[in-house]
């Protein structure tokens, strides 16, 4: 069964620090990769994606996500991290045509000035 | 862009009650509807897969005759959860995926946070 690991549960970072998030995927096929950003108490909001083609994908919010499938891994990158980027992250693998996501355990991001 | 609004926000219910959330697609058709369930500080949860016009499909271990699914139209489907008790409060999110927007992956509602007491 497919399956998403996000191994880091808090991160804490420093305004315009560079930022990196993990995620690992367990997928027998080529995988649609998905990078979501979720506020307090808000719905999920899409950063990115990747379906196929180039494996450098950039999103919204200056994020950028590199698919490494000998890895496993679609890990999310910002290289300056401002106060309201402190969210909670989730990443998630579409399974078969996509129907349907399977999240990971997301993972906190902090702020400090 | 793609928009789906989901109402309430919040409901705070009387045990043993029914509450409606309602998911609605603004401005494309949702052929497919998802409905999560979020514990505190945890990930989603897929409770079930609605389809408009056909019984929705649920996820193992959650309970259908409890969670009500409907998804009448292809703007609307509506999660009702039946003789609610205390151990069903929590944040519920739905998602949209629609037949005119390939490759886009899904659009989330805000989600509704549920409280019974």
């Amino acid at each position: 069964a497919q399956s998403v690991t996000q191994p880091d549960i808090h991160i804490t970072v420093s305004e315009g620090a560079s930022l990196e998030l993990r995620c690992n995927y367990s997928y027998g096929a080529t995988p649609y990769l998905f990078w979501y950003v979720q506020s307090p108490g808000q719905g999920l909001q899409l950063l990115l994606k990747y379906f196929s083609g180039d494996t450098l994908v950039q999103g919204i919010k200056g994020f950028e996500a590199e698919f490494k499938r000998s890895q496993s891994s679609f890990n999310l990158r910002k290289p300056s991290v401002h106060w309201s980027d402190a969210a909670e992250y989730f990443c998630a693998v579409g399974e078969g045509s996509y129907d349907k996501l399977i999240f990971g355990t997301g993972t906190r991001l902090q702020v400090f000035p | 862009g793609a928009v789906v609004s989901q109402h309430p926000s919040w409901v705070i219910c009387k045990s043993g009650t029914s509450v409606k959330i309602e998911c609605r697609s603004l401005d494309f058709q949702a052929t497919t509807m998802f409905w999560y369930r979020q514990f505190p500080k945890q990930s989603l949860m897929l409770m079930a897969t609605s389809n408009e016009g056909s019984k929705a499909t649920y996820e193992q271990g959650v309970e259908k005759d409890k969670f009500l699914i409907n998804h009448a139209s292809l703007t609307l489907s509506t999660l009702t959860v039946t003789s609610a008790h205390p151990e069903d409060s929590s944040f519920y999110i739905c998602s949209a995926r629609g037949r005119d927007r390939p490759g886009e992956g899904y659009t989330f509602g805000s989600g509704t946070r549920l409280t019974v007491v």
